[in-house]
């Protein structure tokens, strides 16, 4: 079956400094990849997708590409601010899976000022 | 358009007891789907509806979980005879059909069962 793994965290990093999430997959077909933020006490929200190979979603700096070749979808960020301090959260959208998502069990980011 | 409202946000329940939580989902989206999330997990899908149908049951939704949406629009979660294990963070999310983007989530249900 479909499914997404996610590097653990809780990864700390201090404000204005390099960011990577590592994501990788397994699904059938040619699965939708997404991103999600959750911030405390709140839903999950859209930060970015990608729906084919070589995609590139961005948003709010953040960006992630569509690996194929490697089924990576990681994400980066240039230089992260406390208000990115969140739980982010891998998926994938498989057409053959009725169309719900796939989740990561999502890593923890703390930003130090 | 508000978002995908759900209510209670938080719900403390005794084992044994029945519970319901509700979602209202953005008026022009026919599709809407469960979620739980456990604490430290990622989300893993319970139920999907598309209008008042319900197309798709995880092996996750035991025999006390019923979920509803009677007129398309807004739905229920009922979990009977509630176990300790049922404790988790229930999601509710819409979209509309074909739409290329993710889901749009609501701000979910806490239940805790003691």
């Amino acid at each position: 079956g479909d499914s997404v793994t996610q590097m653990e965290g809780p990864v700390t990093l201090s404000e204005e400094a390099f960011l990577t999430i590592n994501c990788t997959y397994t699904a059938t077909g040619y699965p939708s990849l997404f991103w999600y933020v959750q911030y405390p006490g709140e839903g999950l929200q859209l930060l970015l997708k990608a729906t084919k190979a070589d995609d590139k979603g961005s948003n709010k700096g953040f960006e992630a590409t569509y690996r194929k070749e490697t089924t990576s979808f990681h994400l980066e960020k240039g230089s992260v601010q406390v208000s990115d301090s969140a739980v982010y959260f891998c998926a994938l959208r498989s057409g053959n899976a009725g169309n719900m998502l796939t989740f990561g069990g999502g890593t923890r980011l703390m930003v130090k000022p | 358009d508000t978002g995908v409202s759900q209510d209670p946000r938080h719900k403390i329940t005794k084992r044994g007891q029945n519970v319901t939580f509700r979602c209202d989902p953005i008026s022009e989206h026919n599709r809407l789907y469960w979620y739980r999330q456990t604490l430290g997990q990622g989300p893993e899908f319970l139920t999907y509806f598309q209008n008042e149908a319900q197309l798709e049951k995880s092996r996750l939704l035991s025999d006390r979980f019923s979920a509803e949406r009677p007129k398309g629009s807004f739905s229920t979660l009922e979990i009977q005879r509630t176990e300790q294990g049922d404790s988790a963070m229930y999601l509710c999310a819409s979209s509309a059909t074909g739409q290329a983007n993710g889901y749009t989530f609501g701000s979910g249900t806490r239940l805790t069962v003691v």
